[in-house]
């Protein structure tokens, strides 16, 4: 069984700040890391994802993210906001070894960046 | 390269009736998705389809949520009969469908139904 944990459901913050989105995880099984950005009334879309390597992977518009296996996280960050990265992001993990393809999401966090 | 497509964007009925939704996956992908997003939470899956065959149902509720992906392109999710609690987002997700075990596949989300159940 797997569980994502998003601890913010909301993040307040001036544009041009910086942000951490946080994310843990529990799985009995390894697993593959991902985040998805939700805009509203839109689909999720990839914004980076950690199969093997370097914990720490770039992803698009600008943001990163690390992979701590010891502290079971993959917290998300961006060293300058826009305007536009307001919306919902979604950590999500998939099995590594079982086949099960399917994304466990946690229930998000709202980044609101203000002016 | 057109993105997942999902019909209708939203949908409203009275409570027992029947509702259907429709996915287009991407050309080529041949893993699809259905996930029911609940308001201020993230996505369950439902049912995945690897081509025609459904490889992962155990979260549909059979009694009333039917789906089918003939020919294994485009595939229809429907309940019936609609219950006030099936009021959610309904997502449609594609991806390529890797070999060998493991969720390293890329899920690509269409943009969802929105269904309203009075």
């Amino acid at each position: 069984a797997q569980s994502v944990t998003q601890l913010d459901s909301q993040v307040p913050v001036f544009e041009e700040a910086p942000v951490e989105l946080r994310c843990n995880y529990s799985s009995s099984v390894s697993v593959y890391l991902f985040w998805y950005v939700q805009y509203p009334n839109q689909g999720l879309q990839l914004l980076l994802k950690y199969l093997s390597g370097s914990t720490l992977v770039k992803g698009i518009n600008g943001f990163e993210a690390e992979f701590n296996k010891s502290q079971t996280s993959f917290h998300l960050r961006k060293p300058s906001v826009h305007i536009s990265d307001t919306a919902e992001y979604f950590c999500a993990v998939s099995d590594r070894d079982t086949g099960r393809r399917a994304l466990t999401f946690g229930s998000g966090t709202r980044l609101q960046v203000q002016p | 390269e057109a993105g997942v497509v999902q019909s209708p964007r939203y949908k409203i009925i009275e409570k027992k009736q029947p509702v259907a939704f429709w996915c287009n996956p991407i050309s080529g992908h041949n893993t699809l998705y259905w996930y029911l997003q609940n308001l201020g939470q993230g996505p369950e899956l439902l049912i995945r389809y690897e081509n025609e065959e459904a490889v992962d149902d155990s979260q549909l509720p059979k009694d009333r949520f039917s789906a089918e992906r003939l020919k294994g392109v485009d595939s229809t999710l429907k309940i019936q009969p609609a219950e006030l609690g099936d009021s959610a987002v309904y997502l449609c997700a594609s991806s390529r469908g890797v070999t060998g075990p493991g969720g390293a596949d890329t899920q690509y989300f269409g943009p969802g139904t929105r269904l309203t159940v009075l």
